[in-house]
């Protein structure tokens, strides 16, 4: 099946420190890819949206000036979490999708700041 | 907007019963409907989908329903084994790309 590989799985830094997190599709292409937040034992918060070439697409209340996205090709989307402050610490699981492939879900990345 | 509710929350069962989640939309333009299944500190996995020119979907163990008159759709999974215990949640997508998600429900199989 299609595979989506996120990097770095996991990541401890400290307050102020900016994160970049890398969704890749590994075996098609992605014309769209999502980025969500996850809180424990809650379910998926989708953040923003991303369509390859055009800036992403964020969901009410999410800031677009912390978050930073990037989806330059379609196999690859950036998250950047600029200057991280720990109520930033959470799963963030990214997801791609393309013609005739439904979401596929990357591993997500635990992001603790310190 | 669309709007996706999932039932139960928490789901315990025996080892080789069935179990069965429930989830509601409201969007009658909906017409994907996936399920997915998400281990402790992993992203959901795709399990099964299915379209709205269809009522009933299986794949081994795993069967969903879909009910488009009354906007519901299940998940049912028989012979339940301990690695089936896992959050499953619902979505709901239409003409977008965007998925609606349902709250998820933690699924515990008893060996």
């Amino acid at each position: 099946g299609a595979v989506v590989s996120q990097h770095p799985s996991w990541v401890i830094c400290k307050s102020g420190t900016s994160v970049k997190i890398e969704c890749r599709s590994l075996d098609f292409q992605a014309t769209t890819m999502f980025w969500y937040r996850q809180f424990p034992k809650q379910s998926l918060m989708l953040m923003a949206t991303s369509n390859e070439g055009s800036k992403a697409t964020y969901e009410q209340g999410v800031e677009k000036d912390k978050f930073l996205i990037n989806h330059a090709s379609l196999t690859l989307s950036t998250l950047t979490v600029t200057s991280a402050h720990p109520e930033d610490s959470s799963f963030y699981i990214c997801s791609a999708s393309g013609v005739r492939q439904p979401q596929h879900f990357g591993d997500g990345t635990r992001l603790s700041i310190l | 907007g669309e709007n996706v509710e999932q039932h139960p929350s928490t789901l315990s069962v025996q080892e080789g019963d069935s179990a069965v989640i429930k989830c509601t939309y409201s969007d009658s333009a909906s017409n994907y409907f996936p399920w997915y299944k998400q281990e402790l500190g992993k992203g959901p996995q795709l399990i099964i989908d299915i379209r709205s020119n269809v009522g009933e979907k299986k794949d081994q163990r795993i069967a969903v329903t879909l009910n488009k008159t009354a906007k519901h759709f299940s998940l049912h999974i028989t012979e339940t084994q301990p690695e089936d215990s896992a959050v499953y949640f619902c979505a709901a997508s239409g003409t977008g790309n965007q998925f609606y998600f349902g709250t998820g429900t933690s699924l515990t199989v008893i060996p």
